[in-house]
């Protein structure tokens, strides 16, 4: 069974540019998570979908991220324009029941 | 406030020598569920073990157990004889009913095993 994919792997911007990471999800999972992970921290939820829904987003700075999930499979997750502070990594997660299954992340660096 | 605490910023543990990774959590709910996720240097969150408040046996998994000690609110990962390849940053997380499944997580604890 394929697992959670992520792309790209690794993305070094501007502050003031944006970029777009992806998440195709393992088959089948309705519900997908998307995560900020600063270096030396635990995962923080930026927002959750339950098909193409979304079910929490109040930790999404909604004035520069943004994030999609059109047909209720993939999704993509945008910065525009993004700040030194957004260097992370983005993590995609999701689940049918009981655990969540991550993907590797997406790491931003933030010039 | 629900919260989960991981008091152990970092460890270094000789190989085949059994490690114990300490996780507290605080939270008024009754039903609730705590993960432990090993997080090697690639990047990928790999669910370890999971275990219920009302479970009444400690979850086992492999090399992985986990030390439940509900009054002390207390959910402590145990490895079994350490390997090279357990090396890297363990989270606990917690689950709460009514949220969506979102998780709690700690900042993590780095492991790493020496030859």
């Amino acid at each position: 069974e394929a697992g959670v994919a992520q792309s790209p792997r690794y993305k070094i911007i501007e502050k003031r540019q944006s970029v777009a990471f992806w998440c195709n999800p393992i088959s089948g999972h309705a519900t997908l998570y998307w995560y900020q992970q600063i270096l030396g921290q635990g995962p923080k939820l930026l927002i959750q979908f339950q098909n193409n829904g979304v079910v929490d987003d109040s930790q999404l700075p909604k004035d520069r991220f943004s994030a999609e999930r059109l047909k209720g499979v993939d999704s993509t997750l945008k910065i525009q324009p993004a700040k030194l502070e957004d260097s992370a990594v983005y993590l995609c997660a999701s689940r049918f029941t009981g655990e969540l299954f991550f993907g590797e992340g997406s790491r931003l660096t933030v010039l | 406030a629900q919260k989960i605490t991981q008091t152990q910023p970092g460890m270094f543990v000789q190989e085949k020598e059994a490690v114990t990774l300490d996780c507290t959590y605080d939270t008024s709910d009754p039903s609730y569920g705590l993960f432990w996720y090993k997080q090697p240097s690639s990047g990928e969150m790999i669910f370890l073990i999971y275990q219920g408040s009302y479970d009444q046996q400690n979850a086992t998994e492999g090399r992985y157990s986990l030390n439940f000690q509900k009054a002390r609110k207390s959910a402590n990962l145990v490895i079994s004889a350490s390997q090279l390849g357990d090396s890297a940053m363990y989270f606990c997380a917690m689950k709460l009913p009514d949220s969506n499944y979102q998780l709690i997580w700690g900042a993590g604890t780095k492991l790493i095993i020496k030859p």
